[in-house]
């Protein structure tokens, strides 16, 4: 079973619709990431999570929010999507220490219309 | 802040060596990460340098000039399944949050 998951994969949607991304994880780590992924503009962090209690804004959060459930998962929302944020959403997990290795979910494949 | 370029694609033929390079420029340098990217897929890890040299690892090894801002990415024997984008990415001082470059597309042909 892979160690970071992603629900849904591919997910259309309207504009103006809310839609939730889903993560979990059974890695064991505390530290939780969403990054989004456009071509030619590389990863951007949306928000992070360093334990179950701590929220981030990352580079890029407008127009998005996260709620951390438990240590294993960590969801994604659009509060009313919109076209530009048609992308590709990676979670990530490292584990706290030195070199903090980050461990990729499969992705999800978001087209908003 | 951070700021991190390498190319943006580089073709190669299948067995050959290629070197792919990333430059950076961080307030404070807590090591720097390498990942593979398969189009579509997730980014998987392949090194991570925080003191300067060469690290290897089988065909694939990784420099670090921390005085030169500067790394390089190794490949060797490249087979066609090594086509993908390769991720510089620097942890931003003190958070260990990596920002990532915009990936190098490596296309490998026959």
């Amino acid at each position: 079973d892979a160690d970071v998951t992603q629900t849904p994969r591919n997910r259309i949607t309207k504009t103006g619709k809310r839609i939730m991304l889903e993560c979990s994880q059974t890695k064991g780590h505390d530290r939780m990431y969403w990054y989004r992924q456009d071509p030619g503009l590389g990863l951007r962090l949306i928000y992070y999570s360093f334990d179950v209690k701590d929220i981030n804004k990352g580079e890029i959060s407008d127009g998005y929010s996260v709620s951390r459930q438990a240590q294993a998962k960590f969801s994604l929302s659009l509060e009313s999507a919109i076209p530009n944020q048609t992308a590709l959403y990676f979670c990530a997990t490292s584990d706290f220490g030195s070199e903090e290795t980050q461990y990729f979910g499969p992705g999800t494949r978001l087209l908003v219309l | 802040g951070q700021n991190i370029d390498q190319p943006t694609e580089m073709t190669a033929t299948e067995g050959a060596i290629v070197q792919i390079n990333c430059t950076y420029q961080t307030s404070g340098f807590n090591g720097l990460f390498w990942y593979q990217q398969h189009a579509g897929e997730a980014p998987t890890f392949l090194s991570y340098n925080v003191l300067d040299g060469l690290e290897e690892k089988g065909r694939f090894s990784s420099f670090l000039s921390r005085s030169k801002g500067y790394s390089y990415l190794l490949l060797k024997e490249l087979q066609m399944k090594d086509s993908a984008s390769y991720l510089c990415a620097v942890p931003s001082g003190g958070s260990y949050i990596p920002t990532f470059g915009r990936g190098t597309s490596l296309i490998v042909h026959p």
